[in-house]
């Protein structure tokens, strides 16, 4: 199976400074790399993914930037707002035929205002 | 609209009792997951069930039976409860199965489960 790590654990930012979290995976058949955000009390929410023919995608304050060769993948928050506080969560896909997706252990995002 | 709902969201009960969760989903979706999240939130998936049929069954007790009578609905019923059962319980959907095709996944609002 998948071997999924997530660094760092927890990370404190100052409100309007960057944020970069890793994700380190081990099937080299991965081909899809999503990031999932769970905001306190809520289910996790899908907020950017890519797939291994792209290496970086954005959306606004969002991006995702992958390296196949290096097996990780990162999720990159600029402008950091006390709204993106919560778990972050990666959660490659395992590789065909396991149709499933195996989550990291989490980041916890504090902005701090 | 509630696209993945659950209930009941708060569950307290006694050791070995039984008990059941519900879901339901109204995306149309034809895949239907349930995850259990621990008190560090690790997030791992139990159960998969495309059209009905069990896709992925991962290592959890046989106390544990999932049930999909259709495919917006998929319950999971938990027999003689232990104490390390206690966690929050998420039933999520895709429009197909996770993966290759990159289908989003639509999770609930999670069933906090504390067995005493």
């Amino acid at each position: 199976g998948e071997n999924v790590e997530q660094h760092p654990s927890t990370l404190s930012v100052q409100e309007g400074d960057s944020a970069v979290i890793k994700c380190t995976y081990s099937d080299s058949a991965s081909n899809y790399f999503p990031w999932y955000k769970q905001e306190l009390g809520k289910g996790p929410q899908l907020i950017i993914d890519i797939r291994s023919n792209v290496g970086e995608k954005k959306d606004q304050r969002i991006a995702v930037t992958l390296n196949k060769t290096a097996k990780h993948f990162s999720l990159h928050i600029t402008e950091t707002q006390p709204e993106d506080s919560a778990v972050y969560f990666c959660a490659p896909y395992s590789g065909a035929g396991s149709y499933q997706l195996t989550f990291g252990k989490g980041t916890k995002l504090s902005v701090i205002p | 609209d509630t696209a993945v709902s659950q209930t009941p969201k708060y569950l307290v009960t006694q050791m070995g009792n039984d008990k059941s969760i519900k879901c339901e989903q109204n995306l149309g979706h034809d895949t239907m997951y349930w995850y259990k999240q621990d008190s560090k939130k690790f997030l791992k998936i139990m159960f998969s069930y495309n059209n009905k049929e069990l896709i992925i069954n991962e290592t959890v007790p046989n106390r544990f039976s999932p049930k999909s009578p259709d495919k917006a609905h998929l319950n999971l019923h938990i027999n003689s409860l232990e104490l390390g059962d206690s966690a929050v319980y998420f039933c999520a959907s895709s429009q197909g199965l996770a993966g290759g095709s990159g289908y989003e996944q639509y999770f609930g609002p999670g069933t906090r489960l504390t067995v005493t």
